[in-house]
């Protein structure tokens, strides 16, 4: 087991533009999160996925977005790219129904210009 | 609100002396408290969880709700310590994680 993976490992993208991000979680876990680590930071959550729905979102605007597929992967989007948003975006994948161990994959590094 | 911090960004300490990584929270309700641990090129991975009372790698954390804090102890630094540290809350009944902005410990020959 690969454990959690995402792609790509580093992204550039424009101000305004858009960028999907990919995460496929631990074999046997069903929950997605995602969060963004900006520089200097502690990761912060944006969203969690279960059951192909939103669960639980963070402090995080609309430009966010998220999906999950039946699979368990998911993407998380973001549009309208603000300089801002640059930062190393972790998923952490968890087995519902009282496991506490969140995994966490490599990360994907995004420079918005 | 649910908020984590960690005061120390950088912590030095030399091999052998004793280590605390400090952590306060502040949550209303009764948070899991974790220990998140990542070495040099690596991920981000789970150190301790308070209610599991264990020792690992030689660390330990007491829950002390008087004082809303969690502090991360090793009475005997090693080199192989040296990385970035993380506290972090689960709210109750909620499977995500709040964390604090880290402490880098430094363990000098």
């Amino acid at each position: 087991d690969a454990g959690v993976t995402q792609s790509p490992t580093h992204l550039i993208k424009t101000r305004g533009q858009q960028v999907t991000l990919r995460c496929s979680p631990k074999s046997g876990h069903d929950t997605v999160s995602w969060y963004q680590q900006a520089l200097g930071q502690g990761p912060q959550f944006i969203f969690q996925y279960y059951e192909e729905e939103e669960r639980q979102r963070g402090n995080f605007p609309d430009r966010f977005s998220g999906h999950q597929f039946p699979n368990y992967s998911s993407e998380l989007n973001v549009n309208a790219l603000l300089l801002g948003d640059s930062a190393l975006y972790l998923c952490a994948s968890i087995r519902s129904g009282g496991s506490y161990e969140q995994y966490f994959g490599p990360g994907t590094r995004l420079t918005v210009t | 609100a649910q908020r984590v911090t960690q005061p120390e960004k950088l912590l030095s300490v030399f091999k052998g002396a004793p280590v605390e990584l400090k952590c306060n929270y502040s949550y209303s309700g009764s948070p899991e408290l974790f220990w998140y641990v990542q070495y040099s090129r690596q991920r981000l991975q789970l150190l301790l969880r308070h209610i599991s009372r264990e020792s690992i790698k030689g660390f330990t954390a007491d829950l002390n709700k008087g004082e809303t804090s969690f502090h991360l102890k090793k009475p005997f630094a090693q080199e192989e310590d040296s990385a970035m540290y993380y506290c972090a809350l689960s709210p109750q009944g909620a499977q995500k994680l709040v964390f604090g902005q880290g402490t880098r410990l430094t363990i000098n020959p």
